[in-house]
């Protein structure tokens, strides 16, 4: 199975900050890189797929990048309603993976 | 509207049989795979597998393979997930969610709310 990790495993931040998360796979995976939200006692909503590109309805203030096997999600400019756990995921390999996740505190 | 509505959360013993379902709305169901993923706290989300609705073509993560088994009834628009002998580490939150076309990336673009399986004797 390919390995996702992602870091930091949590991070708090002020309204307004810009915030970056990171996810490292263990082989390339190309653009097959997906990221989820989930708010607590929630399923995971997804909010970016290929790796840089919004699902529909997701604010422009998050954006991600990367190929291969290195990868970011960043919040550009955090607002209080962005708090929660991040996933990737990866949709390459079989079976597909997701990191371990991010939690995401909003000061 | 798209929607995937699960069963109720369940609580049984080491040795019981399960069997929770997923039921699609709002799109042409057949025509989407739906996966089945599990959280466990302190272990992130797992993918267990995927069923087509169409012809029920099954498919499961090595590491669930003989544990469960996935399955879809086309004329309900429903899968399913079942088990015939559940282990207390088989406690946890399971979710179904609608795996995207290809120009979605196979992402999960739907998710149902979540079913909490607990097992403990």
């Amino acid at each position: 199975d390919i390995q996702m990790t992602q870091s930091p495993s949590s991070l708090s931040a002020s309204v307004g900050d810009r915030v970056t998360i990171t996810c490292r796979a263990s082989q390339s995976v190309a653009r097959y890189l997906n990221w989820y939200q989930q708010k607590p006692g929630k399923a995971p909503d997804l909010l970016i797929y290929a790796a840089s590109n919004l699902q529909n309805g997701v604010p422009s203030r998050f954006s991600g990048s990367g190929s291969g096997t290195d990868f970011s999600l960043t919040i550009s400019g955090l607002q209080p309603e962005d708090f929660g756990t991040y996933f990737c995921q990866q949709s390459s390999g079989a079976p597909p993976t997701f990191g371990q996740g991010t939690k995401v505190e909003v000061k | 509207e798209v929607q995937l509505v699960q069963s109720g959360a369940e609580v049984k013993k080491p040795g019981n049989s399960l069997k929770i379902s997923c039921k699609g709305s709002g799109y042409n169901f057949i025509s989407y795979w739906i996966v089945w993923v599990r959280q466990v706290p302190g272990k992130g989300l797992e993918w267990i597998g995927i069923v087509y609705p169409a012809d029920s073509d099954a498919r499961y993560s090595p590491s669930f393979q003989g544990q469960v088994t996935i399955s879809a009834d086309r004329s309900t628009d429903t899968a399913y997930l079942q088990w015939s002998n559940l282990k207390a580490s088989d406690t946890g939150i399971y979710y179904c969610a609608r795996r995207a076309r290809p120009a979605i990336n196979y992402a999960l673009d739907v998710w149902g709310q979540g079913t909490t399986v607990t097992v403990s004797s």
